[in-house]
Parts: structure tokens; sequence; C-alpha cells
């Protein structure tokens, strides 16, 4: 089965590029049935969706982080990485990555819902 | 950008009671509403998709129903291990957004 793991540094200095990798295994970020996305969560708070990226290397981010946001794949290695730039600590959170895929039957043609996730990683922005 | 509004945001039941939860949409989505399960320290879970279809294994006493701006998760007969946060989701149009929040607490 899939299954996600991401991985990074747990602290950031502010300023600095938040840098994270998901490793997909028992599965291909090659598959053109998924999408694979980004998503955190502050202490506390609720889930923020950041961005996803295709196998085909399109991108599409949340509008409140693209200037700052890149994600891109690798499908040599079953990985995507997120990288944020110019963190504050505004961006300590729990980062997750997540698989989206297509829907089926009546709903072929749309968005699903995000079927398997990673464990989450915590980032912590401090000096 | 799609504003998902659950409501209660806390709710404390006691086991076997019936739990209903709710998810408004600031503008039409069909059906592309999803919800997911949050437990302490863990990632969320998918529970229900497109509104009402259940995902592999969830167990039955959890049901989605609505469509358009108005939803709803319905928990039947709570059991202790469903203290969680539950969060709703829509795909319909990107940004994809996630509501706030419902924390259920067992009595």
């Amino acid at each position: 089965q899939v299954q996600l793991q991401e991985s990074g540094p747990g602290l950031v200095k502010p300023s600095e590029t938040l840098s994270l990798t998901c490793t997909v295994s028992g599965g291909s970020v090659s598959s053109g049935s998924y999408y694979w996305s980004w998503i955190r969560q502050p202490p506390g708070k609720g889930l923020e969706w950041i961005g996803y990226i295709y196998y085909t290397g399109s991108t599409n981010y949340n509008p409140s982080l693209k200037s700052r946001v890149t994600i891109s794949v690798d499908t040599s290695k079953t990985q995507f990485s997120l990288k944020l730039s110019s963190v504050t600590a505004a961006d300590t959170a729990v980062y997750y990555c997540a698989r989206v895929g297509w829907g089926g039957g009546d709903f072929a043609g749309t968005i699903n819902a995000f079927d398997i996730w990673g464990q989450g990683t915590m980032v912590t922005v401090s000096s | 950008e799609i504003v998902l509004t659950q409501s209660p945001d806390f709710q404390s039941v006691t086991p076997k009671e019936k739990v209903t939860i709710t998810c408004r949409a600031s503008q039409t989505i069909g059906s592309s509403l999803h919800w997911y399960q949050q437990k302490p320290d863990q990632s969320p879970k998918l529970l229900i998709k497109y509104a009402s279809q259940s995902f592999s294994g969830v167990p039955s006493r959890f049901s989605g129903s609505g469509s358009g701006t108005d939803f709803t998760l319905t928990i039947n007969s709570l059991e202790a291990e469903d203290a969680a946060t539950y969060y709703c989701h829509q795909s319909s149009s990107l940004p994809w957004t996630f509501g706030q929040g419902t924390k259920v607490e067992i009595k």
C-alpha cells in the first residue's frame, strides 16, 4: 500500500528557506492519477492547503503563500519537495504531504479527497 | 476563495449519543465536500468523500449528506474512540480549503 513520509529540518531560522521532502513508498509519483500536495497545521490551529504538483511538474499554489512557495517532483526518487522562503514565526507548523486523486463514476473529472497522508513533521521557525 | 464554516466549534457528548456537525460553504460546491477525523498528534484521516461516500474501512456509524452549500457529518452512537477534531474540505475550486474544525469530546 502507498505510504508517504515527510523529512527535513525541524528548526529553521527566520528569513531562511524551509525545505521538506515527501517520500512515496509502495507507489509512484509518476502516476497520472494523482496530485501530490503539501498541507500545514500551526500548533492548535486548523489545516491550510499549501499547494500541489502533478508528475508532469505542473503546480498550483495557495495565493496566500504563492510568492514564497516552490513545489518540485523527482520521479526517479519517488519524492516531491516543498520550499518555503523568507520564513517567519507564523510558518511554524506541522507540515503534511498528502495524495489527492480524481473522482470516479458520477464524479469523473472532479478532484477527490486527500486519501493518504504522511505522519507530518513539525517545523519551528526560531533563531 | 471558498470559505467553509463548521458548527459547532466544540461538542461534548456522552457515548452512544448521536453527533451532528455541519459545514456551510460560501458558494455552491456541488458534492465536492469531504470529511476528515484528526486525533491528537495524528495526521487527518479521510472519513467521507463527495459528501456522502464512505471511505474504505470507515465504521458505518459515520455518514455524510448534503450538496450545494450545506453539508452534514453524522456519527451515530458515538464511541469513546471517536473523540477527535473533525474537518470538512472542499475540492470544487482552487485554492482548496478546510473548515475551522469541530472538536468532539467524550463526557
